[in-house]
């Protein structure tokens, strides 16, 4: 079964820094990009990052310099490296892979950041 | 950055209706569109891809058309399961964005 899990959410303080991972099962990550978009509480949807099997980044103007994705190929995992935090940060950020149609095909359940004193 | 813009906010309707929601580009994207459903408290769905491919498992009551800057997602027929938010998302370059959502409720 395809299947992304996202961990590493939390409560963190302005200023901060938090690392989220994303663990692909049931296919290999090389083949696809993979991309995270996030979601404010009672907002809409805000894509953030993606990268590609050969390892091309591309950033939203909202994260570029404080954010940071990478993989690791041979743990099939992504990561999404956020520094600095601000308040407007806070959402549920989800890990989607990129379809090779178009399109992000699967989603993770997501993972809580709060960022607050 | 290009902005993407949905109509309605908000639409209004009753199971069997033919649903339409307008997605619009500030500029030109190709066909580089995908629409999502997305349920409260849970992750999007993909439901069309390049402007018109059905991705797989979807039903065929959806459909989606357009290229450029204005596109359509079509429920051809609404159906209970269907009562839910949907976005559509513009990947053409390096920057991608979604639009702010249309939310169909229940008539």
């Amino acid at each position: 079964e395809v299947q992304l899990v996202e961990s590493g959410g939390g409560l963190i303080q302005p200023g901060g820094s938090l690392r989220l991972s994303c663990a692909a099962s049931g296919f290999t990550l090389t083949i696809n990009y993979m991309s995270w978009v996030r979601q404010a509480p009672g907002k809409g949807l805000e894509w953030v990052s993606r990268i590609y099997s050969g390892g091309s980044t591309y950033y939203a103007d909202s994260v570029k310099g404080r954010f940071t994705i990478s993989r690791d190929n041979s743990k099939n995992m992504v990561f999404l490296q956020m520094n600095s935090l601000r308040a407007e940060d806070t959402a549920v950020y989800y890990c989607a892979r990129g379809g090779v149609r178009g399109g992000l095909d699967v989603w993770g359940q997501g993972a809580a950041v709060t960022v607050s004193s | 950055d290009i902005q993407m813009t949905q109509s309605p906010s908000t639409l209004s309707a009753s199971v069997g209706d033919r649903v339409t929601i307008t997605c619009r580009a500030s500029q030109s994207i190709s066909s580089w569109l995908a629409w999502y459903q997305q349920k409260p408290g849970k992750a999007p769905k993909l439901l069309i891809y390049k402007a018109s491919g059905l991705e797989s498992g979807v039903p065929s009551r959806f459909s989606g058309s357009g290229s450029g800057t204005e596109f359509t997602l079509t429920i051809s027929s609404l159906q209970p399961d269907d009562f839910a938010t949907y976005y559509c998302q513009q990947y053409n370059g390096d920057s991608w964005t979604f639009g702010q959502g249309t939310r169909v409720e229940i008539k």
